[in-house]
């Protein structure tokens, strides 16, 4: 069965960082493109970065690019998203999908709440 | 403001069907044919209903159904059911400069 969990939300003071994770299990992480989105409270989704297979690609939505790094760790079949000068309007539920091709996320994870307040 | 257009809210009664639109660009829906769609119960991840504009995962009922018309494209859902109540968002490649854009979501309710 495949399962994304995502891990490393909270509350963070504006300018902080946080560190998200998504740990994949149930298929061969390695060869697979993988993706963060977001979703603000009572808002739509937000696609946020792409990480293609070998780190050979990756992407992000202007809104957080020159503050987020994603990056993945085969070996640990992990997926992250390093978020540094975090703002207010960062606050969301981030969740982390598996991307099979076609541009389509067929397995996406629970989510984890990341809240940016003084 | 989201990238593409849905409609706020669409209804049914049960056994009808209803049609959920999305409208973009040229560079996103109209130009490729990268349209999927996603239902979301609330406070839930999203489940992967279409891909590729028509083509259904397995496990998917076929009572769901897509298309698309130049920059618009549809998710159908016929015979609804009680457990069709959800927000449907669609999703498009828009290009590697903004990769994939999402519509804002259609809260669908079944009378």
């Amino acid at each position: 069965e495949v399962q994304l969990v995502e891990s490393g939300g909270g509350l963070v003071q504006p300018g902080g960082s946080l560190r998200l994770s998504c740990e994949a299990s149930g298929f061969t992480f390695s060869t697979y493109s993988m993706n963060w989105f977001r979703q603000a409270p009572g808002k739509g989704l937000e696609w946020v970065s792409y990480i293609s297979v070998s780190s050979t690609r990756i992407y992000y939505a202007d809104s957080v690019k020159g503050r987020f790094t994603i990056s993945r760790d085969d070996a640990k079949n992990s997926l992250y998203l390093q978020m540094n000068s975090l703002r207010a309007e960062d606050t969301a539920v981030y969740f982390c999908a598996r991307c099979p091709g076609s541009y389509s996320f067929d397995y996406w994870g629970q989510g984890t709440l990341v809240t940016v307040s003084s | 403001q989201s990238a593409l257009t849905q409609p706020p809210s669409a209804s049914g009664s049960p056994g009808q069907s209803v049609t959920i639109s999305c409208t973009g660009t040229s560079s996103d829906v109209g130009g490729y044919n990268y349209v999927s769609w996603y239902q979301q119960y609330p406070g839930k991840a999203p489940k992967f209903m279409i891909y590729e504009v028509s083509k259904r995962p397995s496990g998917v009922p076929d009572r769901f159904s897509g298309s698309k018309s130049g920059n618009t494209a549809s998710l159908t859902v016929s015979g609804l059911q009680a457990e069709d109540e959800a927000d449907y968002y669609c999703s498009s490649y828009a290009g590697s400069n903004n990769f994939v854009v999402f519509g804002g979501g259609t809260k669908l309710t079944v009378l």
